[in-house]
C-alpha cells in the first residue's frame, strides 16, 4: 500500500520561505510511471495544484506560483519537497502532497494516494 | 480557455441518484477525475480517467464525459456520500493540472 506522509512547520513568516516534505512509503519512487505533486487547499475554498515533479526530476508548475515554487526529489530517501519562497498571508492553507499519473489515452490525469495534508499559516 | 465550472451545491435525496458536473473546454481534449473530501480529511479519489474507479470504491460512483462536460453520477446515493466533490483534468495546454472549483453534495 501506498502512503505519504508529510512533514514540515506549521508556521512561516512573510517573506520567508515554506518548505514542506513528503515521505512515499509502499513504493520506490525511482520505479517510474508515476508523478509526484504539490496541491493546496485556501481556508474553505478549493483545491489548486501547485506543480508536480517526475523522477528524473523534470517539473511542471502553475503558471501562478512558478516565480516562488521550486518542487525538488530524492529517490535514494524516497521523498520529495516543495519550497515557496517570499510568502503572504494569501498562502496561508493547508498543503498537500499526492502521487499524480498522468495518463496516456487523451491524457487523464489523478492523484491517489494523498498526504495527511499540513496547515500552514503565514503570521508574524 | 484553462477552467472548470462545477455547481456550488447539489442536494440528493437518501437512496435517490444524483449527478455532478464539470465543464470546461478542456474536458473536449483530456479525461477527467473525481476525488471525494469530507470535512477535515484528505481528499481521496472516486473516479479516474473518465469511468474508472480505485479498488474499495463502491459501484455506485460511475463517470461519464460528452463534449465539454463531465458527469459524476452516484446512485441509491447514502448519508456517506455527503462531501465536497472536485473534478480535475489537464489544462488546455496539457502541461498542467487543473481543478473545478468543487461542489457540495448534500443528502436530505
Amino acid at each position: 500500500q501506498v502512503r505519504l506522509q508529510q512533514s514540515g512547520p506549521g508556521l512561516v513568516k512573510p517573506s520567508q520561505t515554506l518548505s514542506l516534505t513528503c515521505t512515499v512509503s509502499g513504493v520506490s519512487m525511482n520505479n517510474g510511471g508515476y508523478y509526484w505533486s504539490w496541491i493546496r487547499q485556501h481556508p474553505a475554498k478549493g483545491l489548486e495544484c501547485i506543480g508536480y515533479i517526475y523522477n528524473s526530476g523534470s517539473t511542471s508548475y502553475n503558471p501562478s506560483l512558478k516565480s516562488r515554487v521550486t518542487i525538488s526529489i530524492d529517490t535514494s530517501n524516497n521523498q520529495f519537497s516543495l519550497n515557496l519562497t517570499s510568502v503572504t498571508a494569501a498562502d496561508t492553507a493547508v498543503y498537500y502532497c499526492a502521487r499524480l499519473q498522468l495518463g496516456v489515452v487523451r491524457g487523464g490525469s489523478w492523484f491517489d494516494p494523498w498526504g495527511q495534508g499540513t496547515l500552514v499559516i503565514v503570521s508574524s | 480557455s484553462s477552467e472548470l465550472t462545477q455547481d456550488p451545491a447539489v442536494s440528493v435525496a437518501l437512496g435517490q441518484t444524483v449527478r455532478i458536473t464539470c465543464r470546461g473546454d478542456s474536458i473536449r481534449s483530456h479525461y477527467a477525475s473525481w476525488t471525494q473530501q469530507k470535512p477535515g480529511q484528505a481528499p481521496i479519489l472516486v473516479i479516474y480517467a473518465k469511468n474508472n474507479r480505485p479498488s474499495g470504491i463502491p459501484d455506485r460512483f460511475s463517470g461519464s464525459s460528452s463534449g465539454n462536460t463531465a458527469s459524476l453520477t452516484i446512485t441509491e446515493a447514502q448519508a456517506d456520500d455527503e462531501a465536497d466533490y472536485y473534478c480535475n483534468s489537464r489544462d488546455s495546454s496539457a502541461n498542467h493540472v487543473i481543478f473545478g472549483g468543487g461542489t457540495k453534495l448534500t443528502v436530505l
